[in-house]
């Protein structure tokens, strides 16, 4: 089977700096997503890691240790329009996702 | 391109009633998936189709879900006949096949309740 462990809330001010946290347990595993998901909207893509290492796109990285199992997404000068909820997923042979539960960010200003 | 399109956006209907939700994924993806959204289970894939043809389905939770993609441009999510249990958000998307590359589209959902 497939699991993965992420935080259900974080909460950080605006301009600060968040990082979420992914542990997986999976067999066949083949790379690790992160989607943003605002209230009443669909998820959306933010990075792909099939590599060990850091990815960066604009304010937003993930990186990627297969060796741990673990994987982290870190939001640089947070903005109140980064509050949504952030999903690690993990692919599987043929591209399918499965999702962990979730992490509800609260940007405050 | 207007990303995935899926219809209805909202249905309410009553238990024991058919139900079908409609996907066009975007042109050339060669990917299609029917996911589940919950407050208690979160975010569930239930079937993927690659080139139309259904791979795994393992994730339907029964029999009374039927899913159809009969060409590129179109599937179809059924439920028949519907329960209460069955009120959530159906999520479809299509991703492209690319080597080292992962990036499923995701459609706006359709948000079932069934009374």
């Amino acid at each position: 089977g497939q699991s993965l462990e992420q935080p259900s809330e974080v909460t950080a001010v605006e301009g600060a700096i968040v990082q979420i946290n992914c542990t997986y347990q999976t067999s066949g595993f083949y790379g690790l997503s992160w989607y943003q998901q605002h209230d009443g909207g669909a998820p959306t893509f933010l990075s792909y890691n099939a590599l060990d290492g850091l990815e960066e796109t604009g304010r937003f990285s993930s990186f990627l240790s297969r060796s741990d199992s673990y994987g982290y997404l870190l939001l640089q000068e947070l903005q109140m329009k980064d509050s949504a909820s952030y999903f690690c997923a993990d692919s599987g042979s043929a591209r399918q996702l499965t999702f962990g539960s979730g992490t509800q960010l609260t940007v405050l200003p | 391109d207007a990303g995935v399109i899926q219809s209805p956006r909202h249905e309410v209907t009553e238990m024991g009633q058919e139900v079908t939700l409609r996907c066009k994924p975007i042109s050339g993806h060669d990917y299609l998936f029917w996911y589940r959204q919950t407050m208690m289970r979160g975010l569930e894939l239930l079937i993927y189709f690659n080139n139309n043809v259904p791979i795994d389905d393992s994730g339907m939770p029964e029999d009374r879900f039927s899913a159809k993609m009969p060409n590129a441009s179109f599937s179809t999510l059924k439920i028949q006949p519907s329960e209460p249990r069955d009120s959530a958000v159906y999520f479809c998307a299509s991703s492209l096949d690319r080597t080292g590359y992962n990036e499923q589209f995701f459609g706006p959902g359709t948000r079932l309740t069934v009374l």
